[in-house]
């Protein structure tokens, strides 16, 4: 069965610093992959998605991520991150193209 | 509307009750989805729609959940003699198609919880 780990619970940043979000998945074939954010009071919004093609994916807001078959592992990175970025992030696998299986999520906590 | 709307946004319930969150979808996204998102968790799929039909409702715990789209449109999830276990936040999202390749957008959820 495909499953989704974010081994990251809480991880904490300094605004302006670097972040990387670590995501892994489990799954026989090639998987959609998906980063959502959520934060508080808001319902999930799609950060990015790769399918197939270019595993190094651009999204909203600044972000990336690069999809690493050898690793099975699909990061999600920002150079520079800013205090409206701090919120829980879902990485999403998906197979059939529908039913989505969310990780437990990271939650990001940005200081000044 | 501008998004997809759950109402109500909160329901307090006693145990044994039944319940019904309505869930109105962006006009035109004939895919419709609920999942639910227990505290510290990720969402977990629970029933997949296209159109009025239930595609996949693999994802419902038991037969206590059930789920309608009626016109293809606005779906109902019902839960009958709810139980503490079923406190969560309930999540909806509708998309173009039930292609992997389009966006599904989410609602902000019904947070119930179960006395």
């Amino acid at each position: 069965a495909q499953s989704v780990t974010q081994p990251d619970i809480h991880i904490t940043v300094s605004e302006g610093a670097s972040l990387e979000l670590r995501c892994n998945y489990s799954y026989g074939a090639t998987p959609y992959l998906f980063w959502y954010v959520q934060s508080p009071g808001q319902g999930l919004q799609l950060l990015l998605k790769y399918f197939s093609g270019d595993t190094l994916v651009q999204g909203i807001k600044g972000f990336e991520a690069e999809f690493k078959r050898s690793q099975s592992s699909f990061n999600l990175r920002k150079p520079s991150v800013h205090w409206s970025d701090a919120a829980e992030y879902f990485c999403a696998v998906g197979d059939s193209g529908y039913a989505l299986n969310f990780g437990k999520g990271t939650s990001l906590l940005v200081t000044p | 509307g501008a998004g997809v709307s759950q109402t109500p946004s909160n329901k307090v319930t006693e145990k044994g009750k039944y319940v019904e969150l309505r869930c109105d979808p962006i006009s035109g996204h004939t895919a419709l989805y609920w999942y639910r998102q227990s505290l510290g968790q990720g969402p977990e799929f629970l029933i997949y729609f296209q159109g009025t039909g239930a595609a996949d409702d693999s994802g419902l715990p038991n037969d206590r959940f059930f789920a309608v789209r009626p016109e293809g449109s606005v779906s109902t999830l019902k839960i009958q003699r709810t139980e503490r276990g079923d406190s969560a936040v309930y999540l909806c999202a509708s998309s173009l198609g039930g292609q992997g390749n389009t966006e599904a957008f989410f609602g902000q959820g019904t947070r119930l919880t179960v006395v």
